[in-house]
């Protein structure tokens, strides 16, 4: 199976800030890389899929990039609602697999 | 609008069966993969099975192997997941996800259903 590590597990920062996660492939997944939201009690909402392309009504704050097995999502200016939990995911493979999550927490 | 609801789960004595539906709507049903992905509380996400949009073709992750059983009704736009030998750590809410093929010929998970939890306990 192919390993996705994403780092940090968690982090504190403020409204307004730079954020980026990152997201390492145990192999080469191409651009087959996808970025999900996710707020307590609700279903992940995909961001960014094909590494780079952003979903359909995603703000424009929201950008990834990266190919091969090295991958990034950056939010330029992070706002109130952006406070939430992201994932990365593979779909290089059939059998999907998904970091193991990063928690972004109000400083 | 497109839609998922996942339904089915409840509690569950260990060793049990359960079976979960997903209906969906605003989509050609038919015309699409599906996944079902699953989330211990607490915990991240972890996919454990995929359909093709013909019901052909099917993967399970080695966690439930053996034990669960996906398949589709393309003519009632149903998903299902037959769960059976259910243990403690099968608990968890359960996700249904379309998979999309993009413009640039990568797949993703674009739509989820809000889940259906099971717990597994004496």
């Amino acid at each position: 199976d192919i390993q996705m590590t994403q780092s940090p597990s968690s982090l504190s920062a403020s409204v307004g800030d730079r954020v980026t996660i990152t997201c390492r492939a145990s192999q080469s997944i191409s651009n087959y890389l996808s970025w999900y939201q996710q707020k307590p009690g609700t279903a992940p909402k995909l961001l960014i899929y094909a590494a780079s392309s952003l979903q359909s009504g995603v703000p424009s704050r929201f950008s990834g990039s990266g190919s091969g097995t090295d991958f990034t999502l950056t939010i330029s200016s992070l706002q109130p609602e952006d406070f939430a939990t992201y994932y990365c995911q593979q779909s290089y493979s059939v059998f999907r697999t998904f970091g193991q999550g990063t928690k972004v927490e109000v400083k | 609008e497109v839609q998922l609801a996942e339904s089915g789960g409840g509690l569950v004595q260990p060793g049990g069966s359960l079976r979960l539906s997903c209906v969906g709507s605003g989509f050609t049903f038919r015309s699409y993969d599906m996944n079902w992905v699953r989330q211990a509380p607490g915990k991240g996400l972890e996919w454990i099975s995929y359909i093709t949009s013909s019901g052909n073709t099917m993967y399970y992750a080695d966690s439930v192997k053996g034990r669960f059983t996906i398949s589709r009704d393309n003519d009632k736009d149903a998903l299902y997941l037959q769960m059976n030998d259910l243990r403690a750590e099968d608990t968890a809410l359960y996700y249904c996800a379309r998979v999309f093929l993009t413009t640039s010929a990568v797949l993703t998970d674009d739509y989820w259903g809000q889940g259906t939890l099971v717990t597994v306990s004496p």
